[in-house]
């Protein structure tokens, strides 16, 4: 059974800090990964994709990615209290491109 | 720039009755997953579908879950005699029909309560 594997938090950050997300995954042959941000009662949001080893820049956040340690990451730079949510990771499951998510690290970010 | 779809956002419904959830991709995709999230839960998969086809449907319930993507119209997930233990949210998300990525990008959900 494939597995992602998120500490559930919560996180505490001070507000212009680096958020810092880990992510574990089981499946040695995962090729690609996501980072979703999922307010309170709202839907996820797609933020981040990675598929090669290393790091993926996108504005103020960054994937990194280590296959070798089977090991996903999110940094969030210059943290802001908008940016208070859970964060999902999710690796495909399969050849049909179905999504295994992790049970998501819950961010507060502190003004 | 229309998004994912879907109808109702919220739903209420007595043990035994049907729920029908439904989902309009986002333009130009032709691929629909559709998540369940429990309370306190993360999402699961339940089944992938293509236009007129069933792709995988390996994270359905075996009894009582359907669900189809006709040629025209919406995807539709249906529930037949619901039990309080289906009370969650019901996400749908759309991928485009080329390449390997899979991105996917979800839609508000629908809130389904059953009393």
């Amino acid at each position: 059974q494939k597995e992602v594997e998120q500490n559930s938090g919560p996180l505490s950050v001070p507000e212009g800090a680096i958020a810092s997300l880990n992510c574990t995954y089981s499946d040695r042959g995962s090729q690609s990964f996501f980072w979703y941000r999922q307010y309170s009662g709202k839907s996820p949001e797609l933020i981040m994709f990675i598929y090669s080893n290393g790091d993926k820049e996108d504005g103020r956040f960054t994937a990194q990615l280590n296959k070798a340690s089977q090991y996903v990451s999110l940094l969030i730079r210059d943290s802001q209290p908008s940016d208070s949510a859970t964060y999902l990771c999710a690796v495909v499951g399969g050849s049909q491109g179905n999504l295994i998510f992790g049970k998501g690290t819950k961010l507060s970010v502190k003004p | 720039n229309a998004g994912v779809m879907q109808n109702p956002r919220h739903l209420v419904r007595r043990r035994g009755q049907e729920a029908r959830l439904r989902c309009s991709p986002m333009k130009g995709h032709s691929h629909v997953y559709w998540y369940r999230q429990l309370p306190e839960e993360g999402l699961k998969f339940m089944v992938y579908l293509q236009k007129e086809n069933i792709i995988d449907e390996s994270g359905m319930p075996k009894e009582r879950f359907s669900a189809e993507f006709p040629k025209e119209g919406p995807s539709i997930l249906r529930i037949q005699q619901v039990v309080r233990g289906d009370s969650a949210a019901y996400f749908c998300a759309s991928s485009p029909p080329t390449g390997w990525s899979y991105e996917q990008y979800f839609g508000p959900g629908t809130r389904l309560t059953v009393t």
